[in-house]
């Protein structure tokens, strides 16, 4: 499969506990992006990466949340000290850089915090 | 901040009609407008998109027009199938970003055979 892959797929976990999730992009895709995803509503911006370079993240990104891209390839999202409210599915997409150029969603990893 | 409201929230069309679904945007920065179907617990799918500098779009037996001056695009499905039933997101580039994608709320869409 050449497309855009998450692991875990699935991620229970207690609050309090940090959790990291991995994304590995469609290879020739320069560009990876992080979304996450709420009961009802579309997927939300996190942050971008061009190479590894993080190059945007939302304003609305608590500083628990961190992500990185070391060698530009695949990318992983960390949140630290987890809360009920960080439930949701955490979407991983990716592109070719300099467009807009469409964008490849993976399958998410389904984060649940008891 | 920027949006993209979508209308309606929910669809129920009989097969083979047509179905129409809106969305609005408010950053006239916007240049590039996806449009991406999502069946229950699986990931969103590009079907459509369409970029500033066109105003229709069409694929078989989808569409996309797109009115920069009223800063509104639309997705118009034709013959409707019961294996177009799905949640459908439009969405928009904000920012004078070259990609970050703001998101509707999405139109589930239900097609009744």
């Amino acid at each position: 499969d050449t497309g855009v892959s998450q692991d875990p797929r699935h991620k229970i976990t207690k609050r309090g506990q940090n959790v990291t999730f991995r994304c590995d992009p469609i290879s020739e895709h320069n560009r990876l992006y992080w979304y996450r995803q709420t009961l009802g509503q579309g997927p939300e911006f996190l942050t971008y990466f061009q190479n590894e370079a993080q190059l945007e993240k939302s304003r609305l990104l608590s500083d628990r949340f961190s992500a990185e891209r070391p060698k530009g390839s695949f990318s992983t999202l960390e949140i630290q000290r987890t809360e009920q409210g960080d439930s949701a599915m955490y979407l991983c997409a990716s592109s070719l850089a300099g467009g807009p150029y469409e964008q490849y969603f993976g399958p998410g990893t389904r984060l649940t915090v008891t | 901040g920027e949006n993209v409201e979508q209308h309606p929230s929910t669809l129920s069309v009989q097969e083979g009609d047509s179905a129409v679904i809106k969305c609005t945007y408010s950053d006239s920065a916007s240049n590039y407008f996806p449009w991406y179907k999502q069946e229950l617990g699986k990931r969103p799918q590009l079907i459509i998109d369409i970029r500033s500098n066109v105003g229709e779009k069409k694929d078989q037996r989808i569409a996309v027009t797109l009115n920069k001056t009223a800063k509104h695009f639309s997705l118009h499905i034709t013959e409707t199938q019961p294996e177009d039933s799905a949640v459908y997101f439009c969405a928009a580039t904000y920012g004078g970003s070259q990609g970050n994608l703001i998101f509707g709320k999405g139109t589930k869409l239900s097609v009744k055979p």
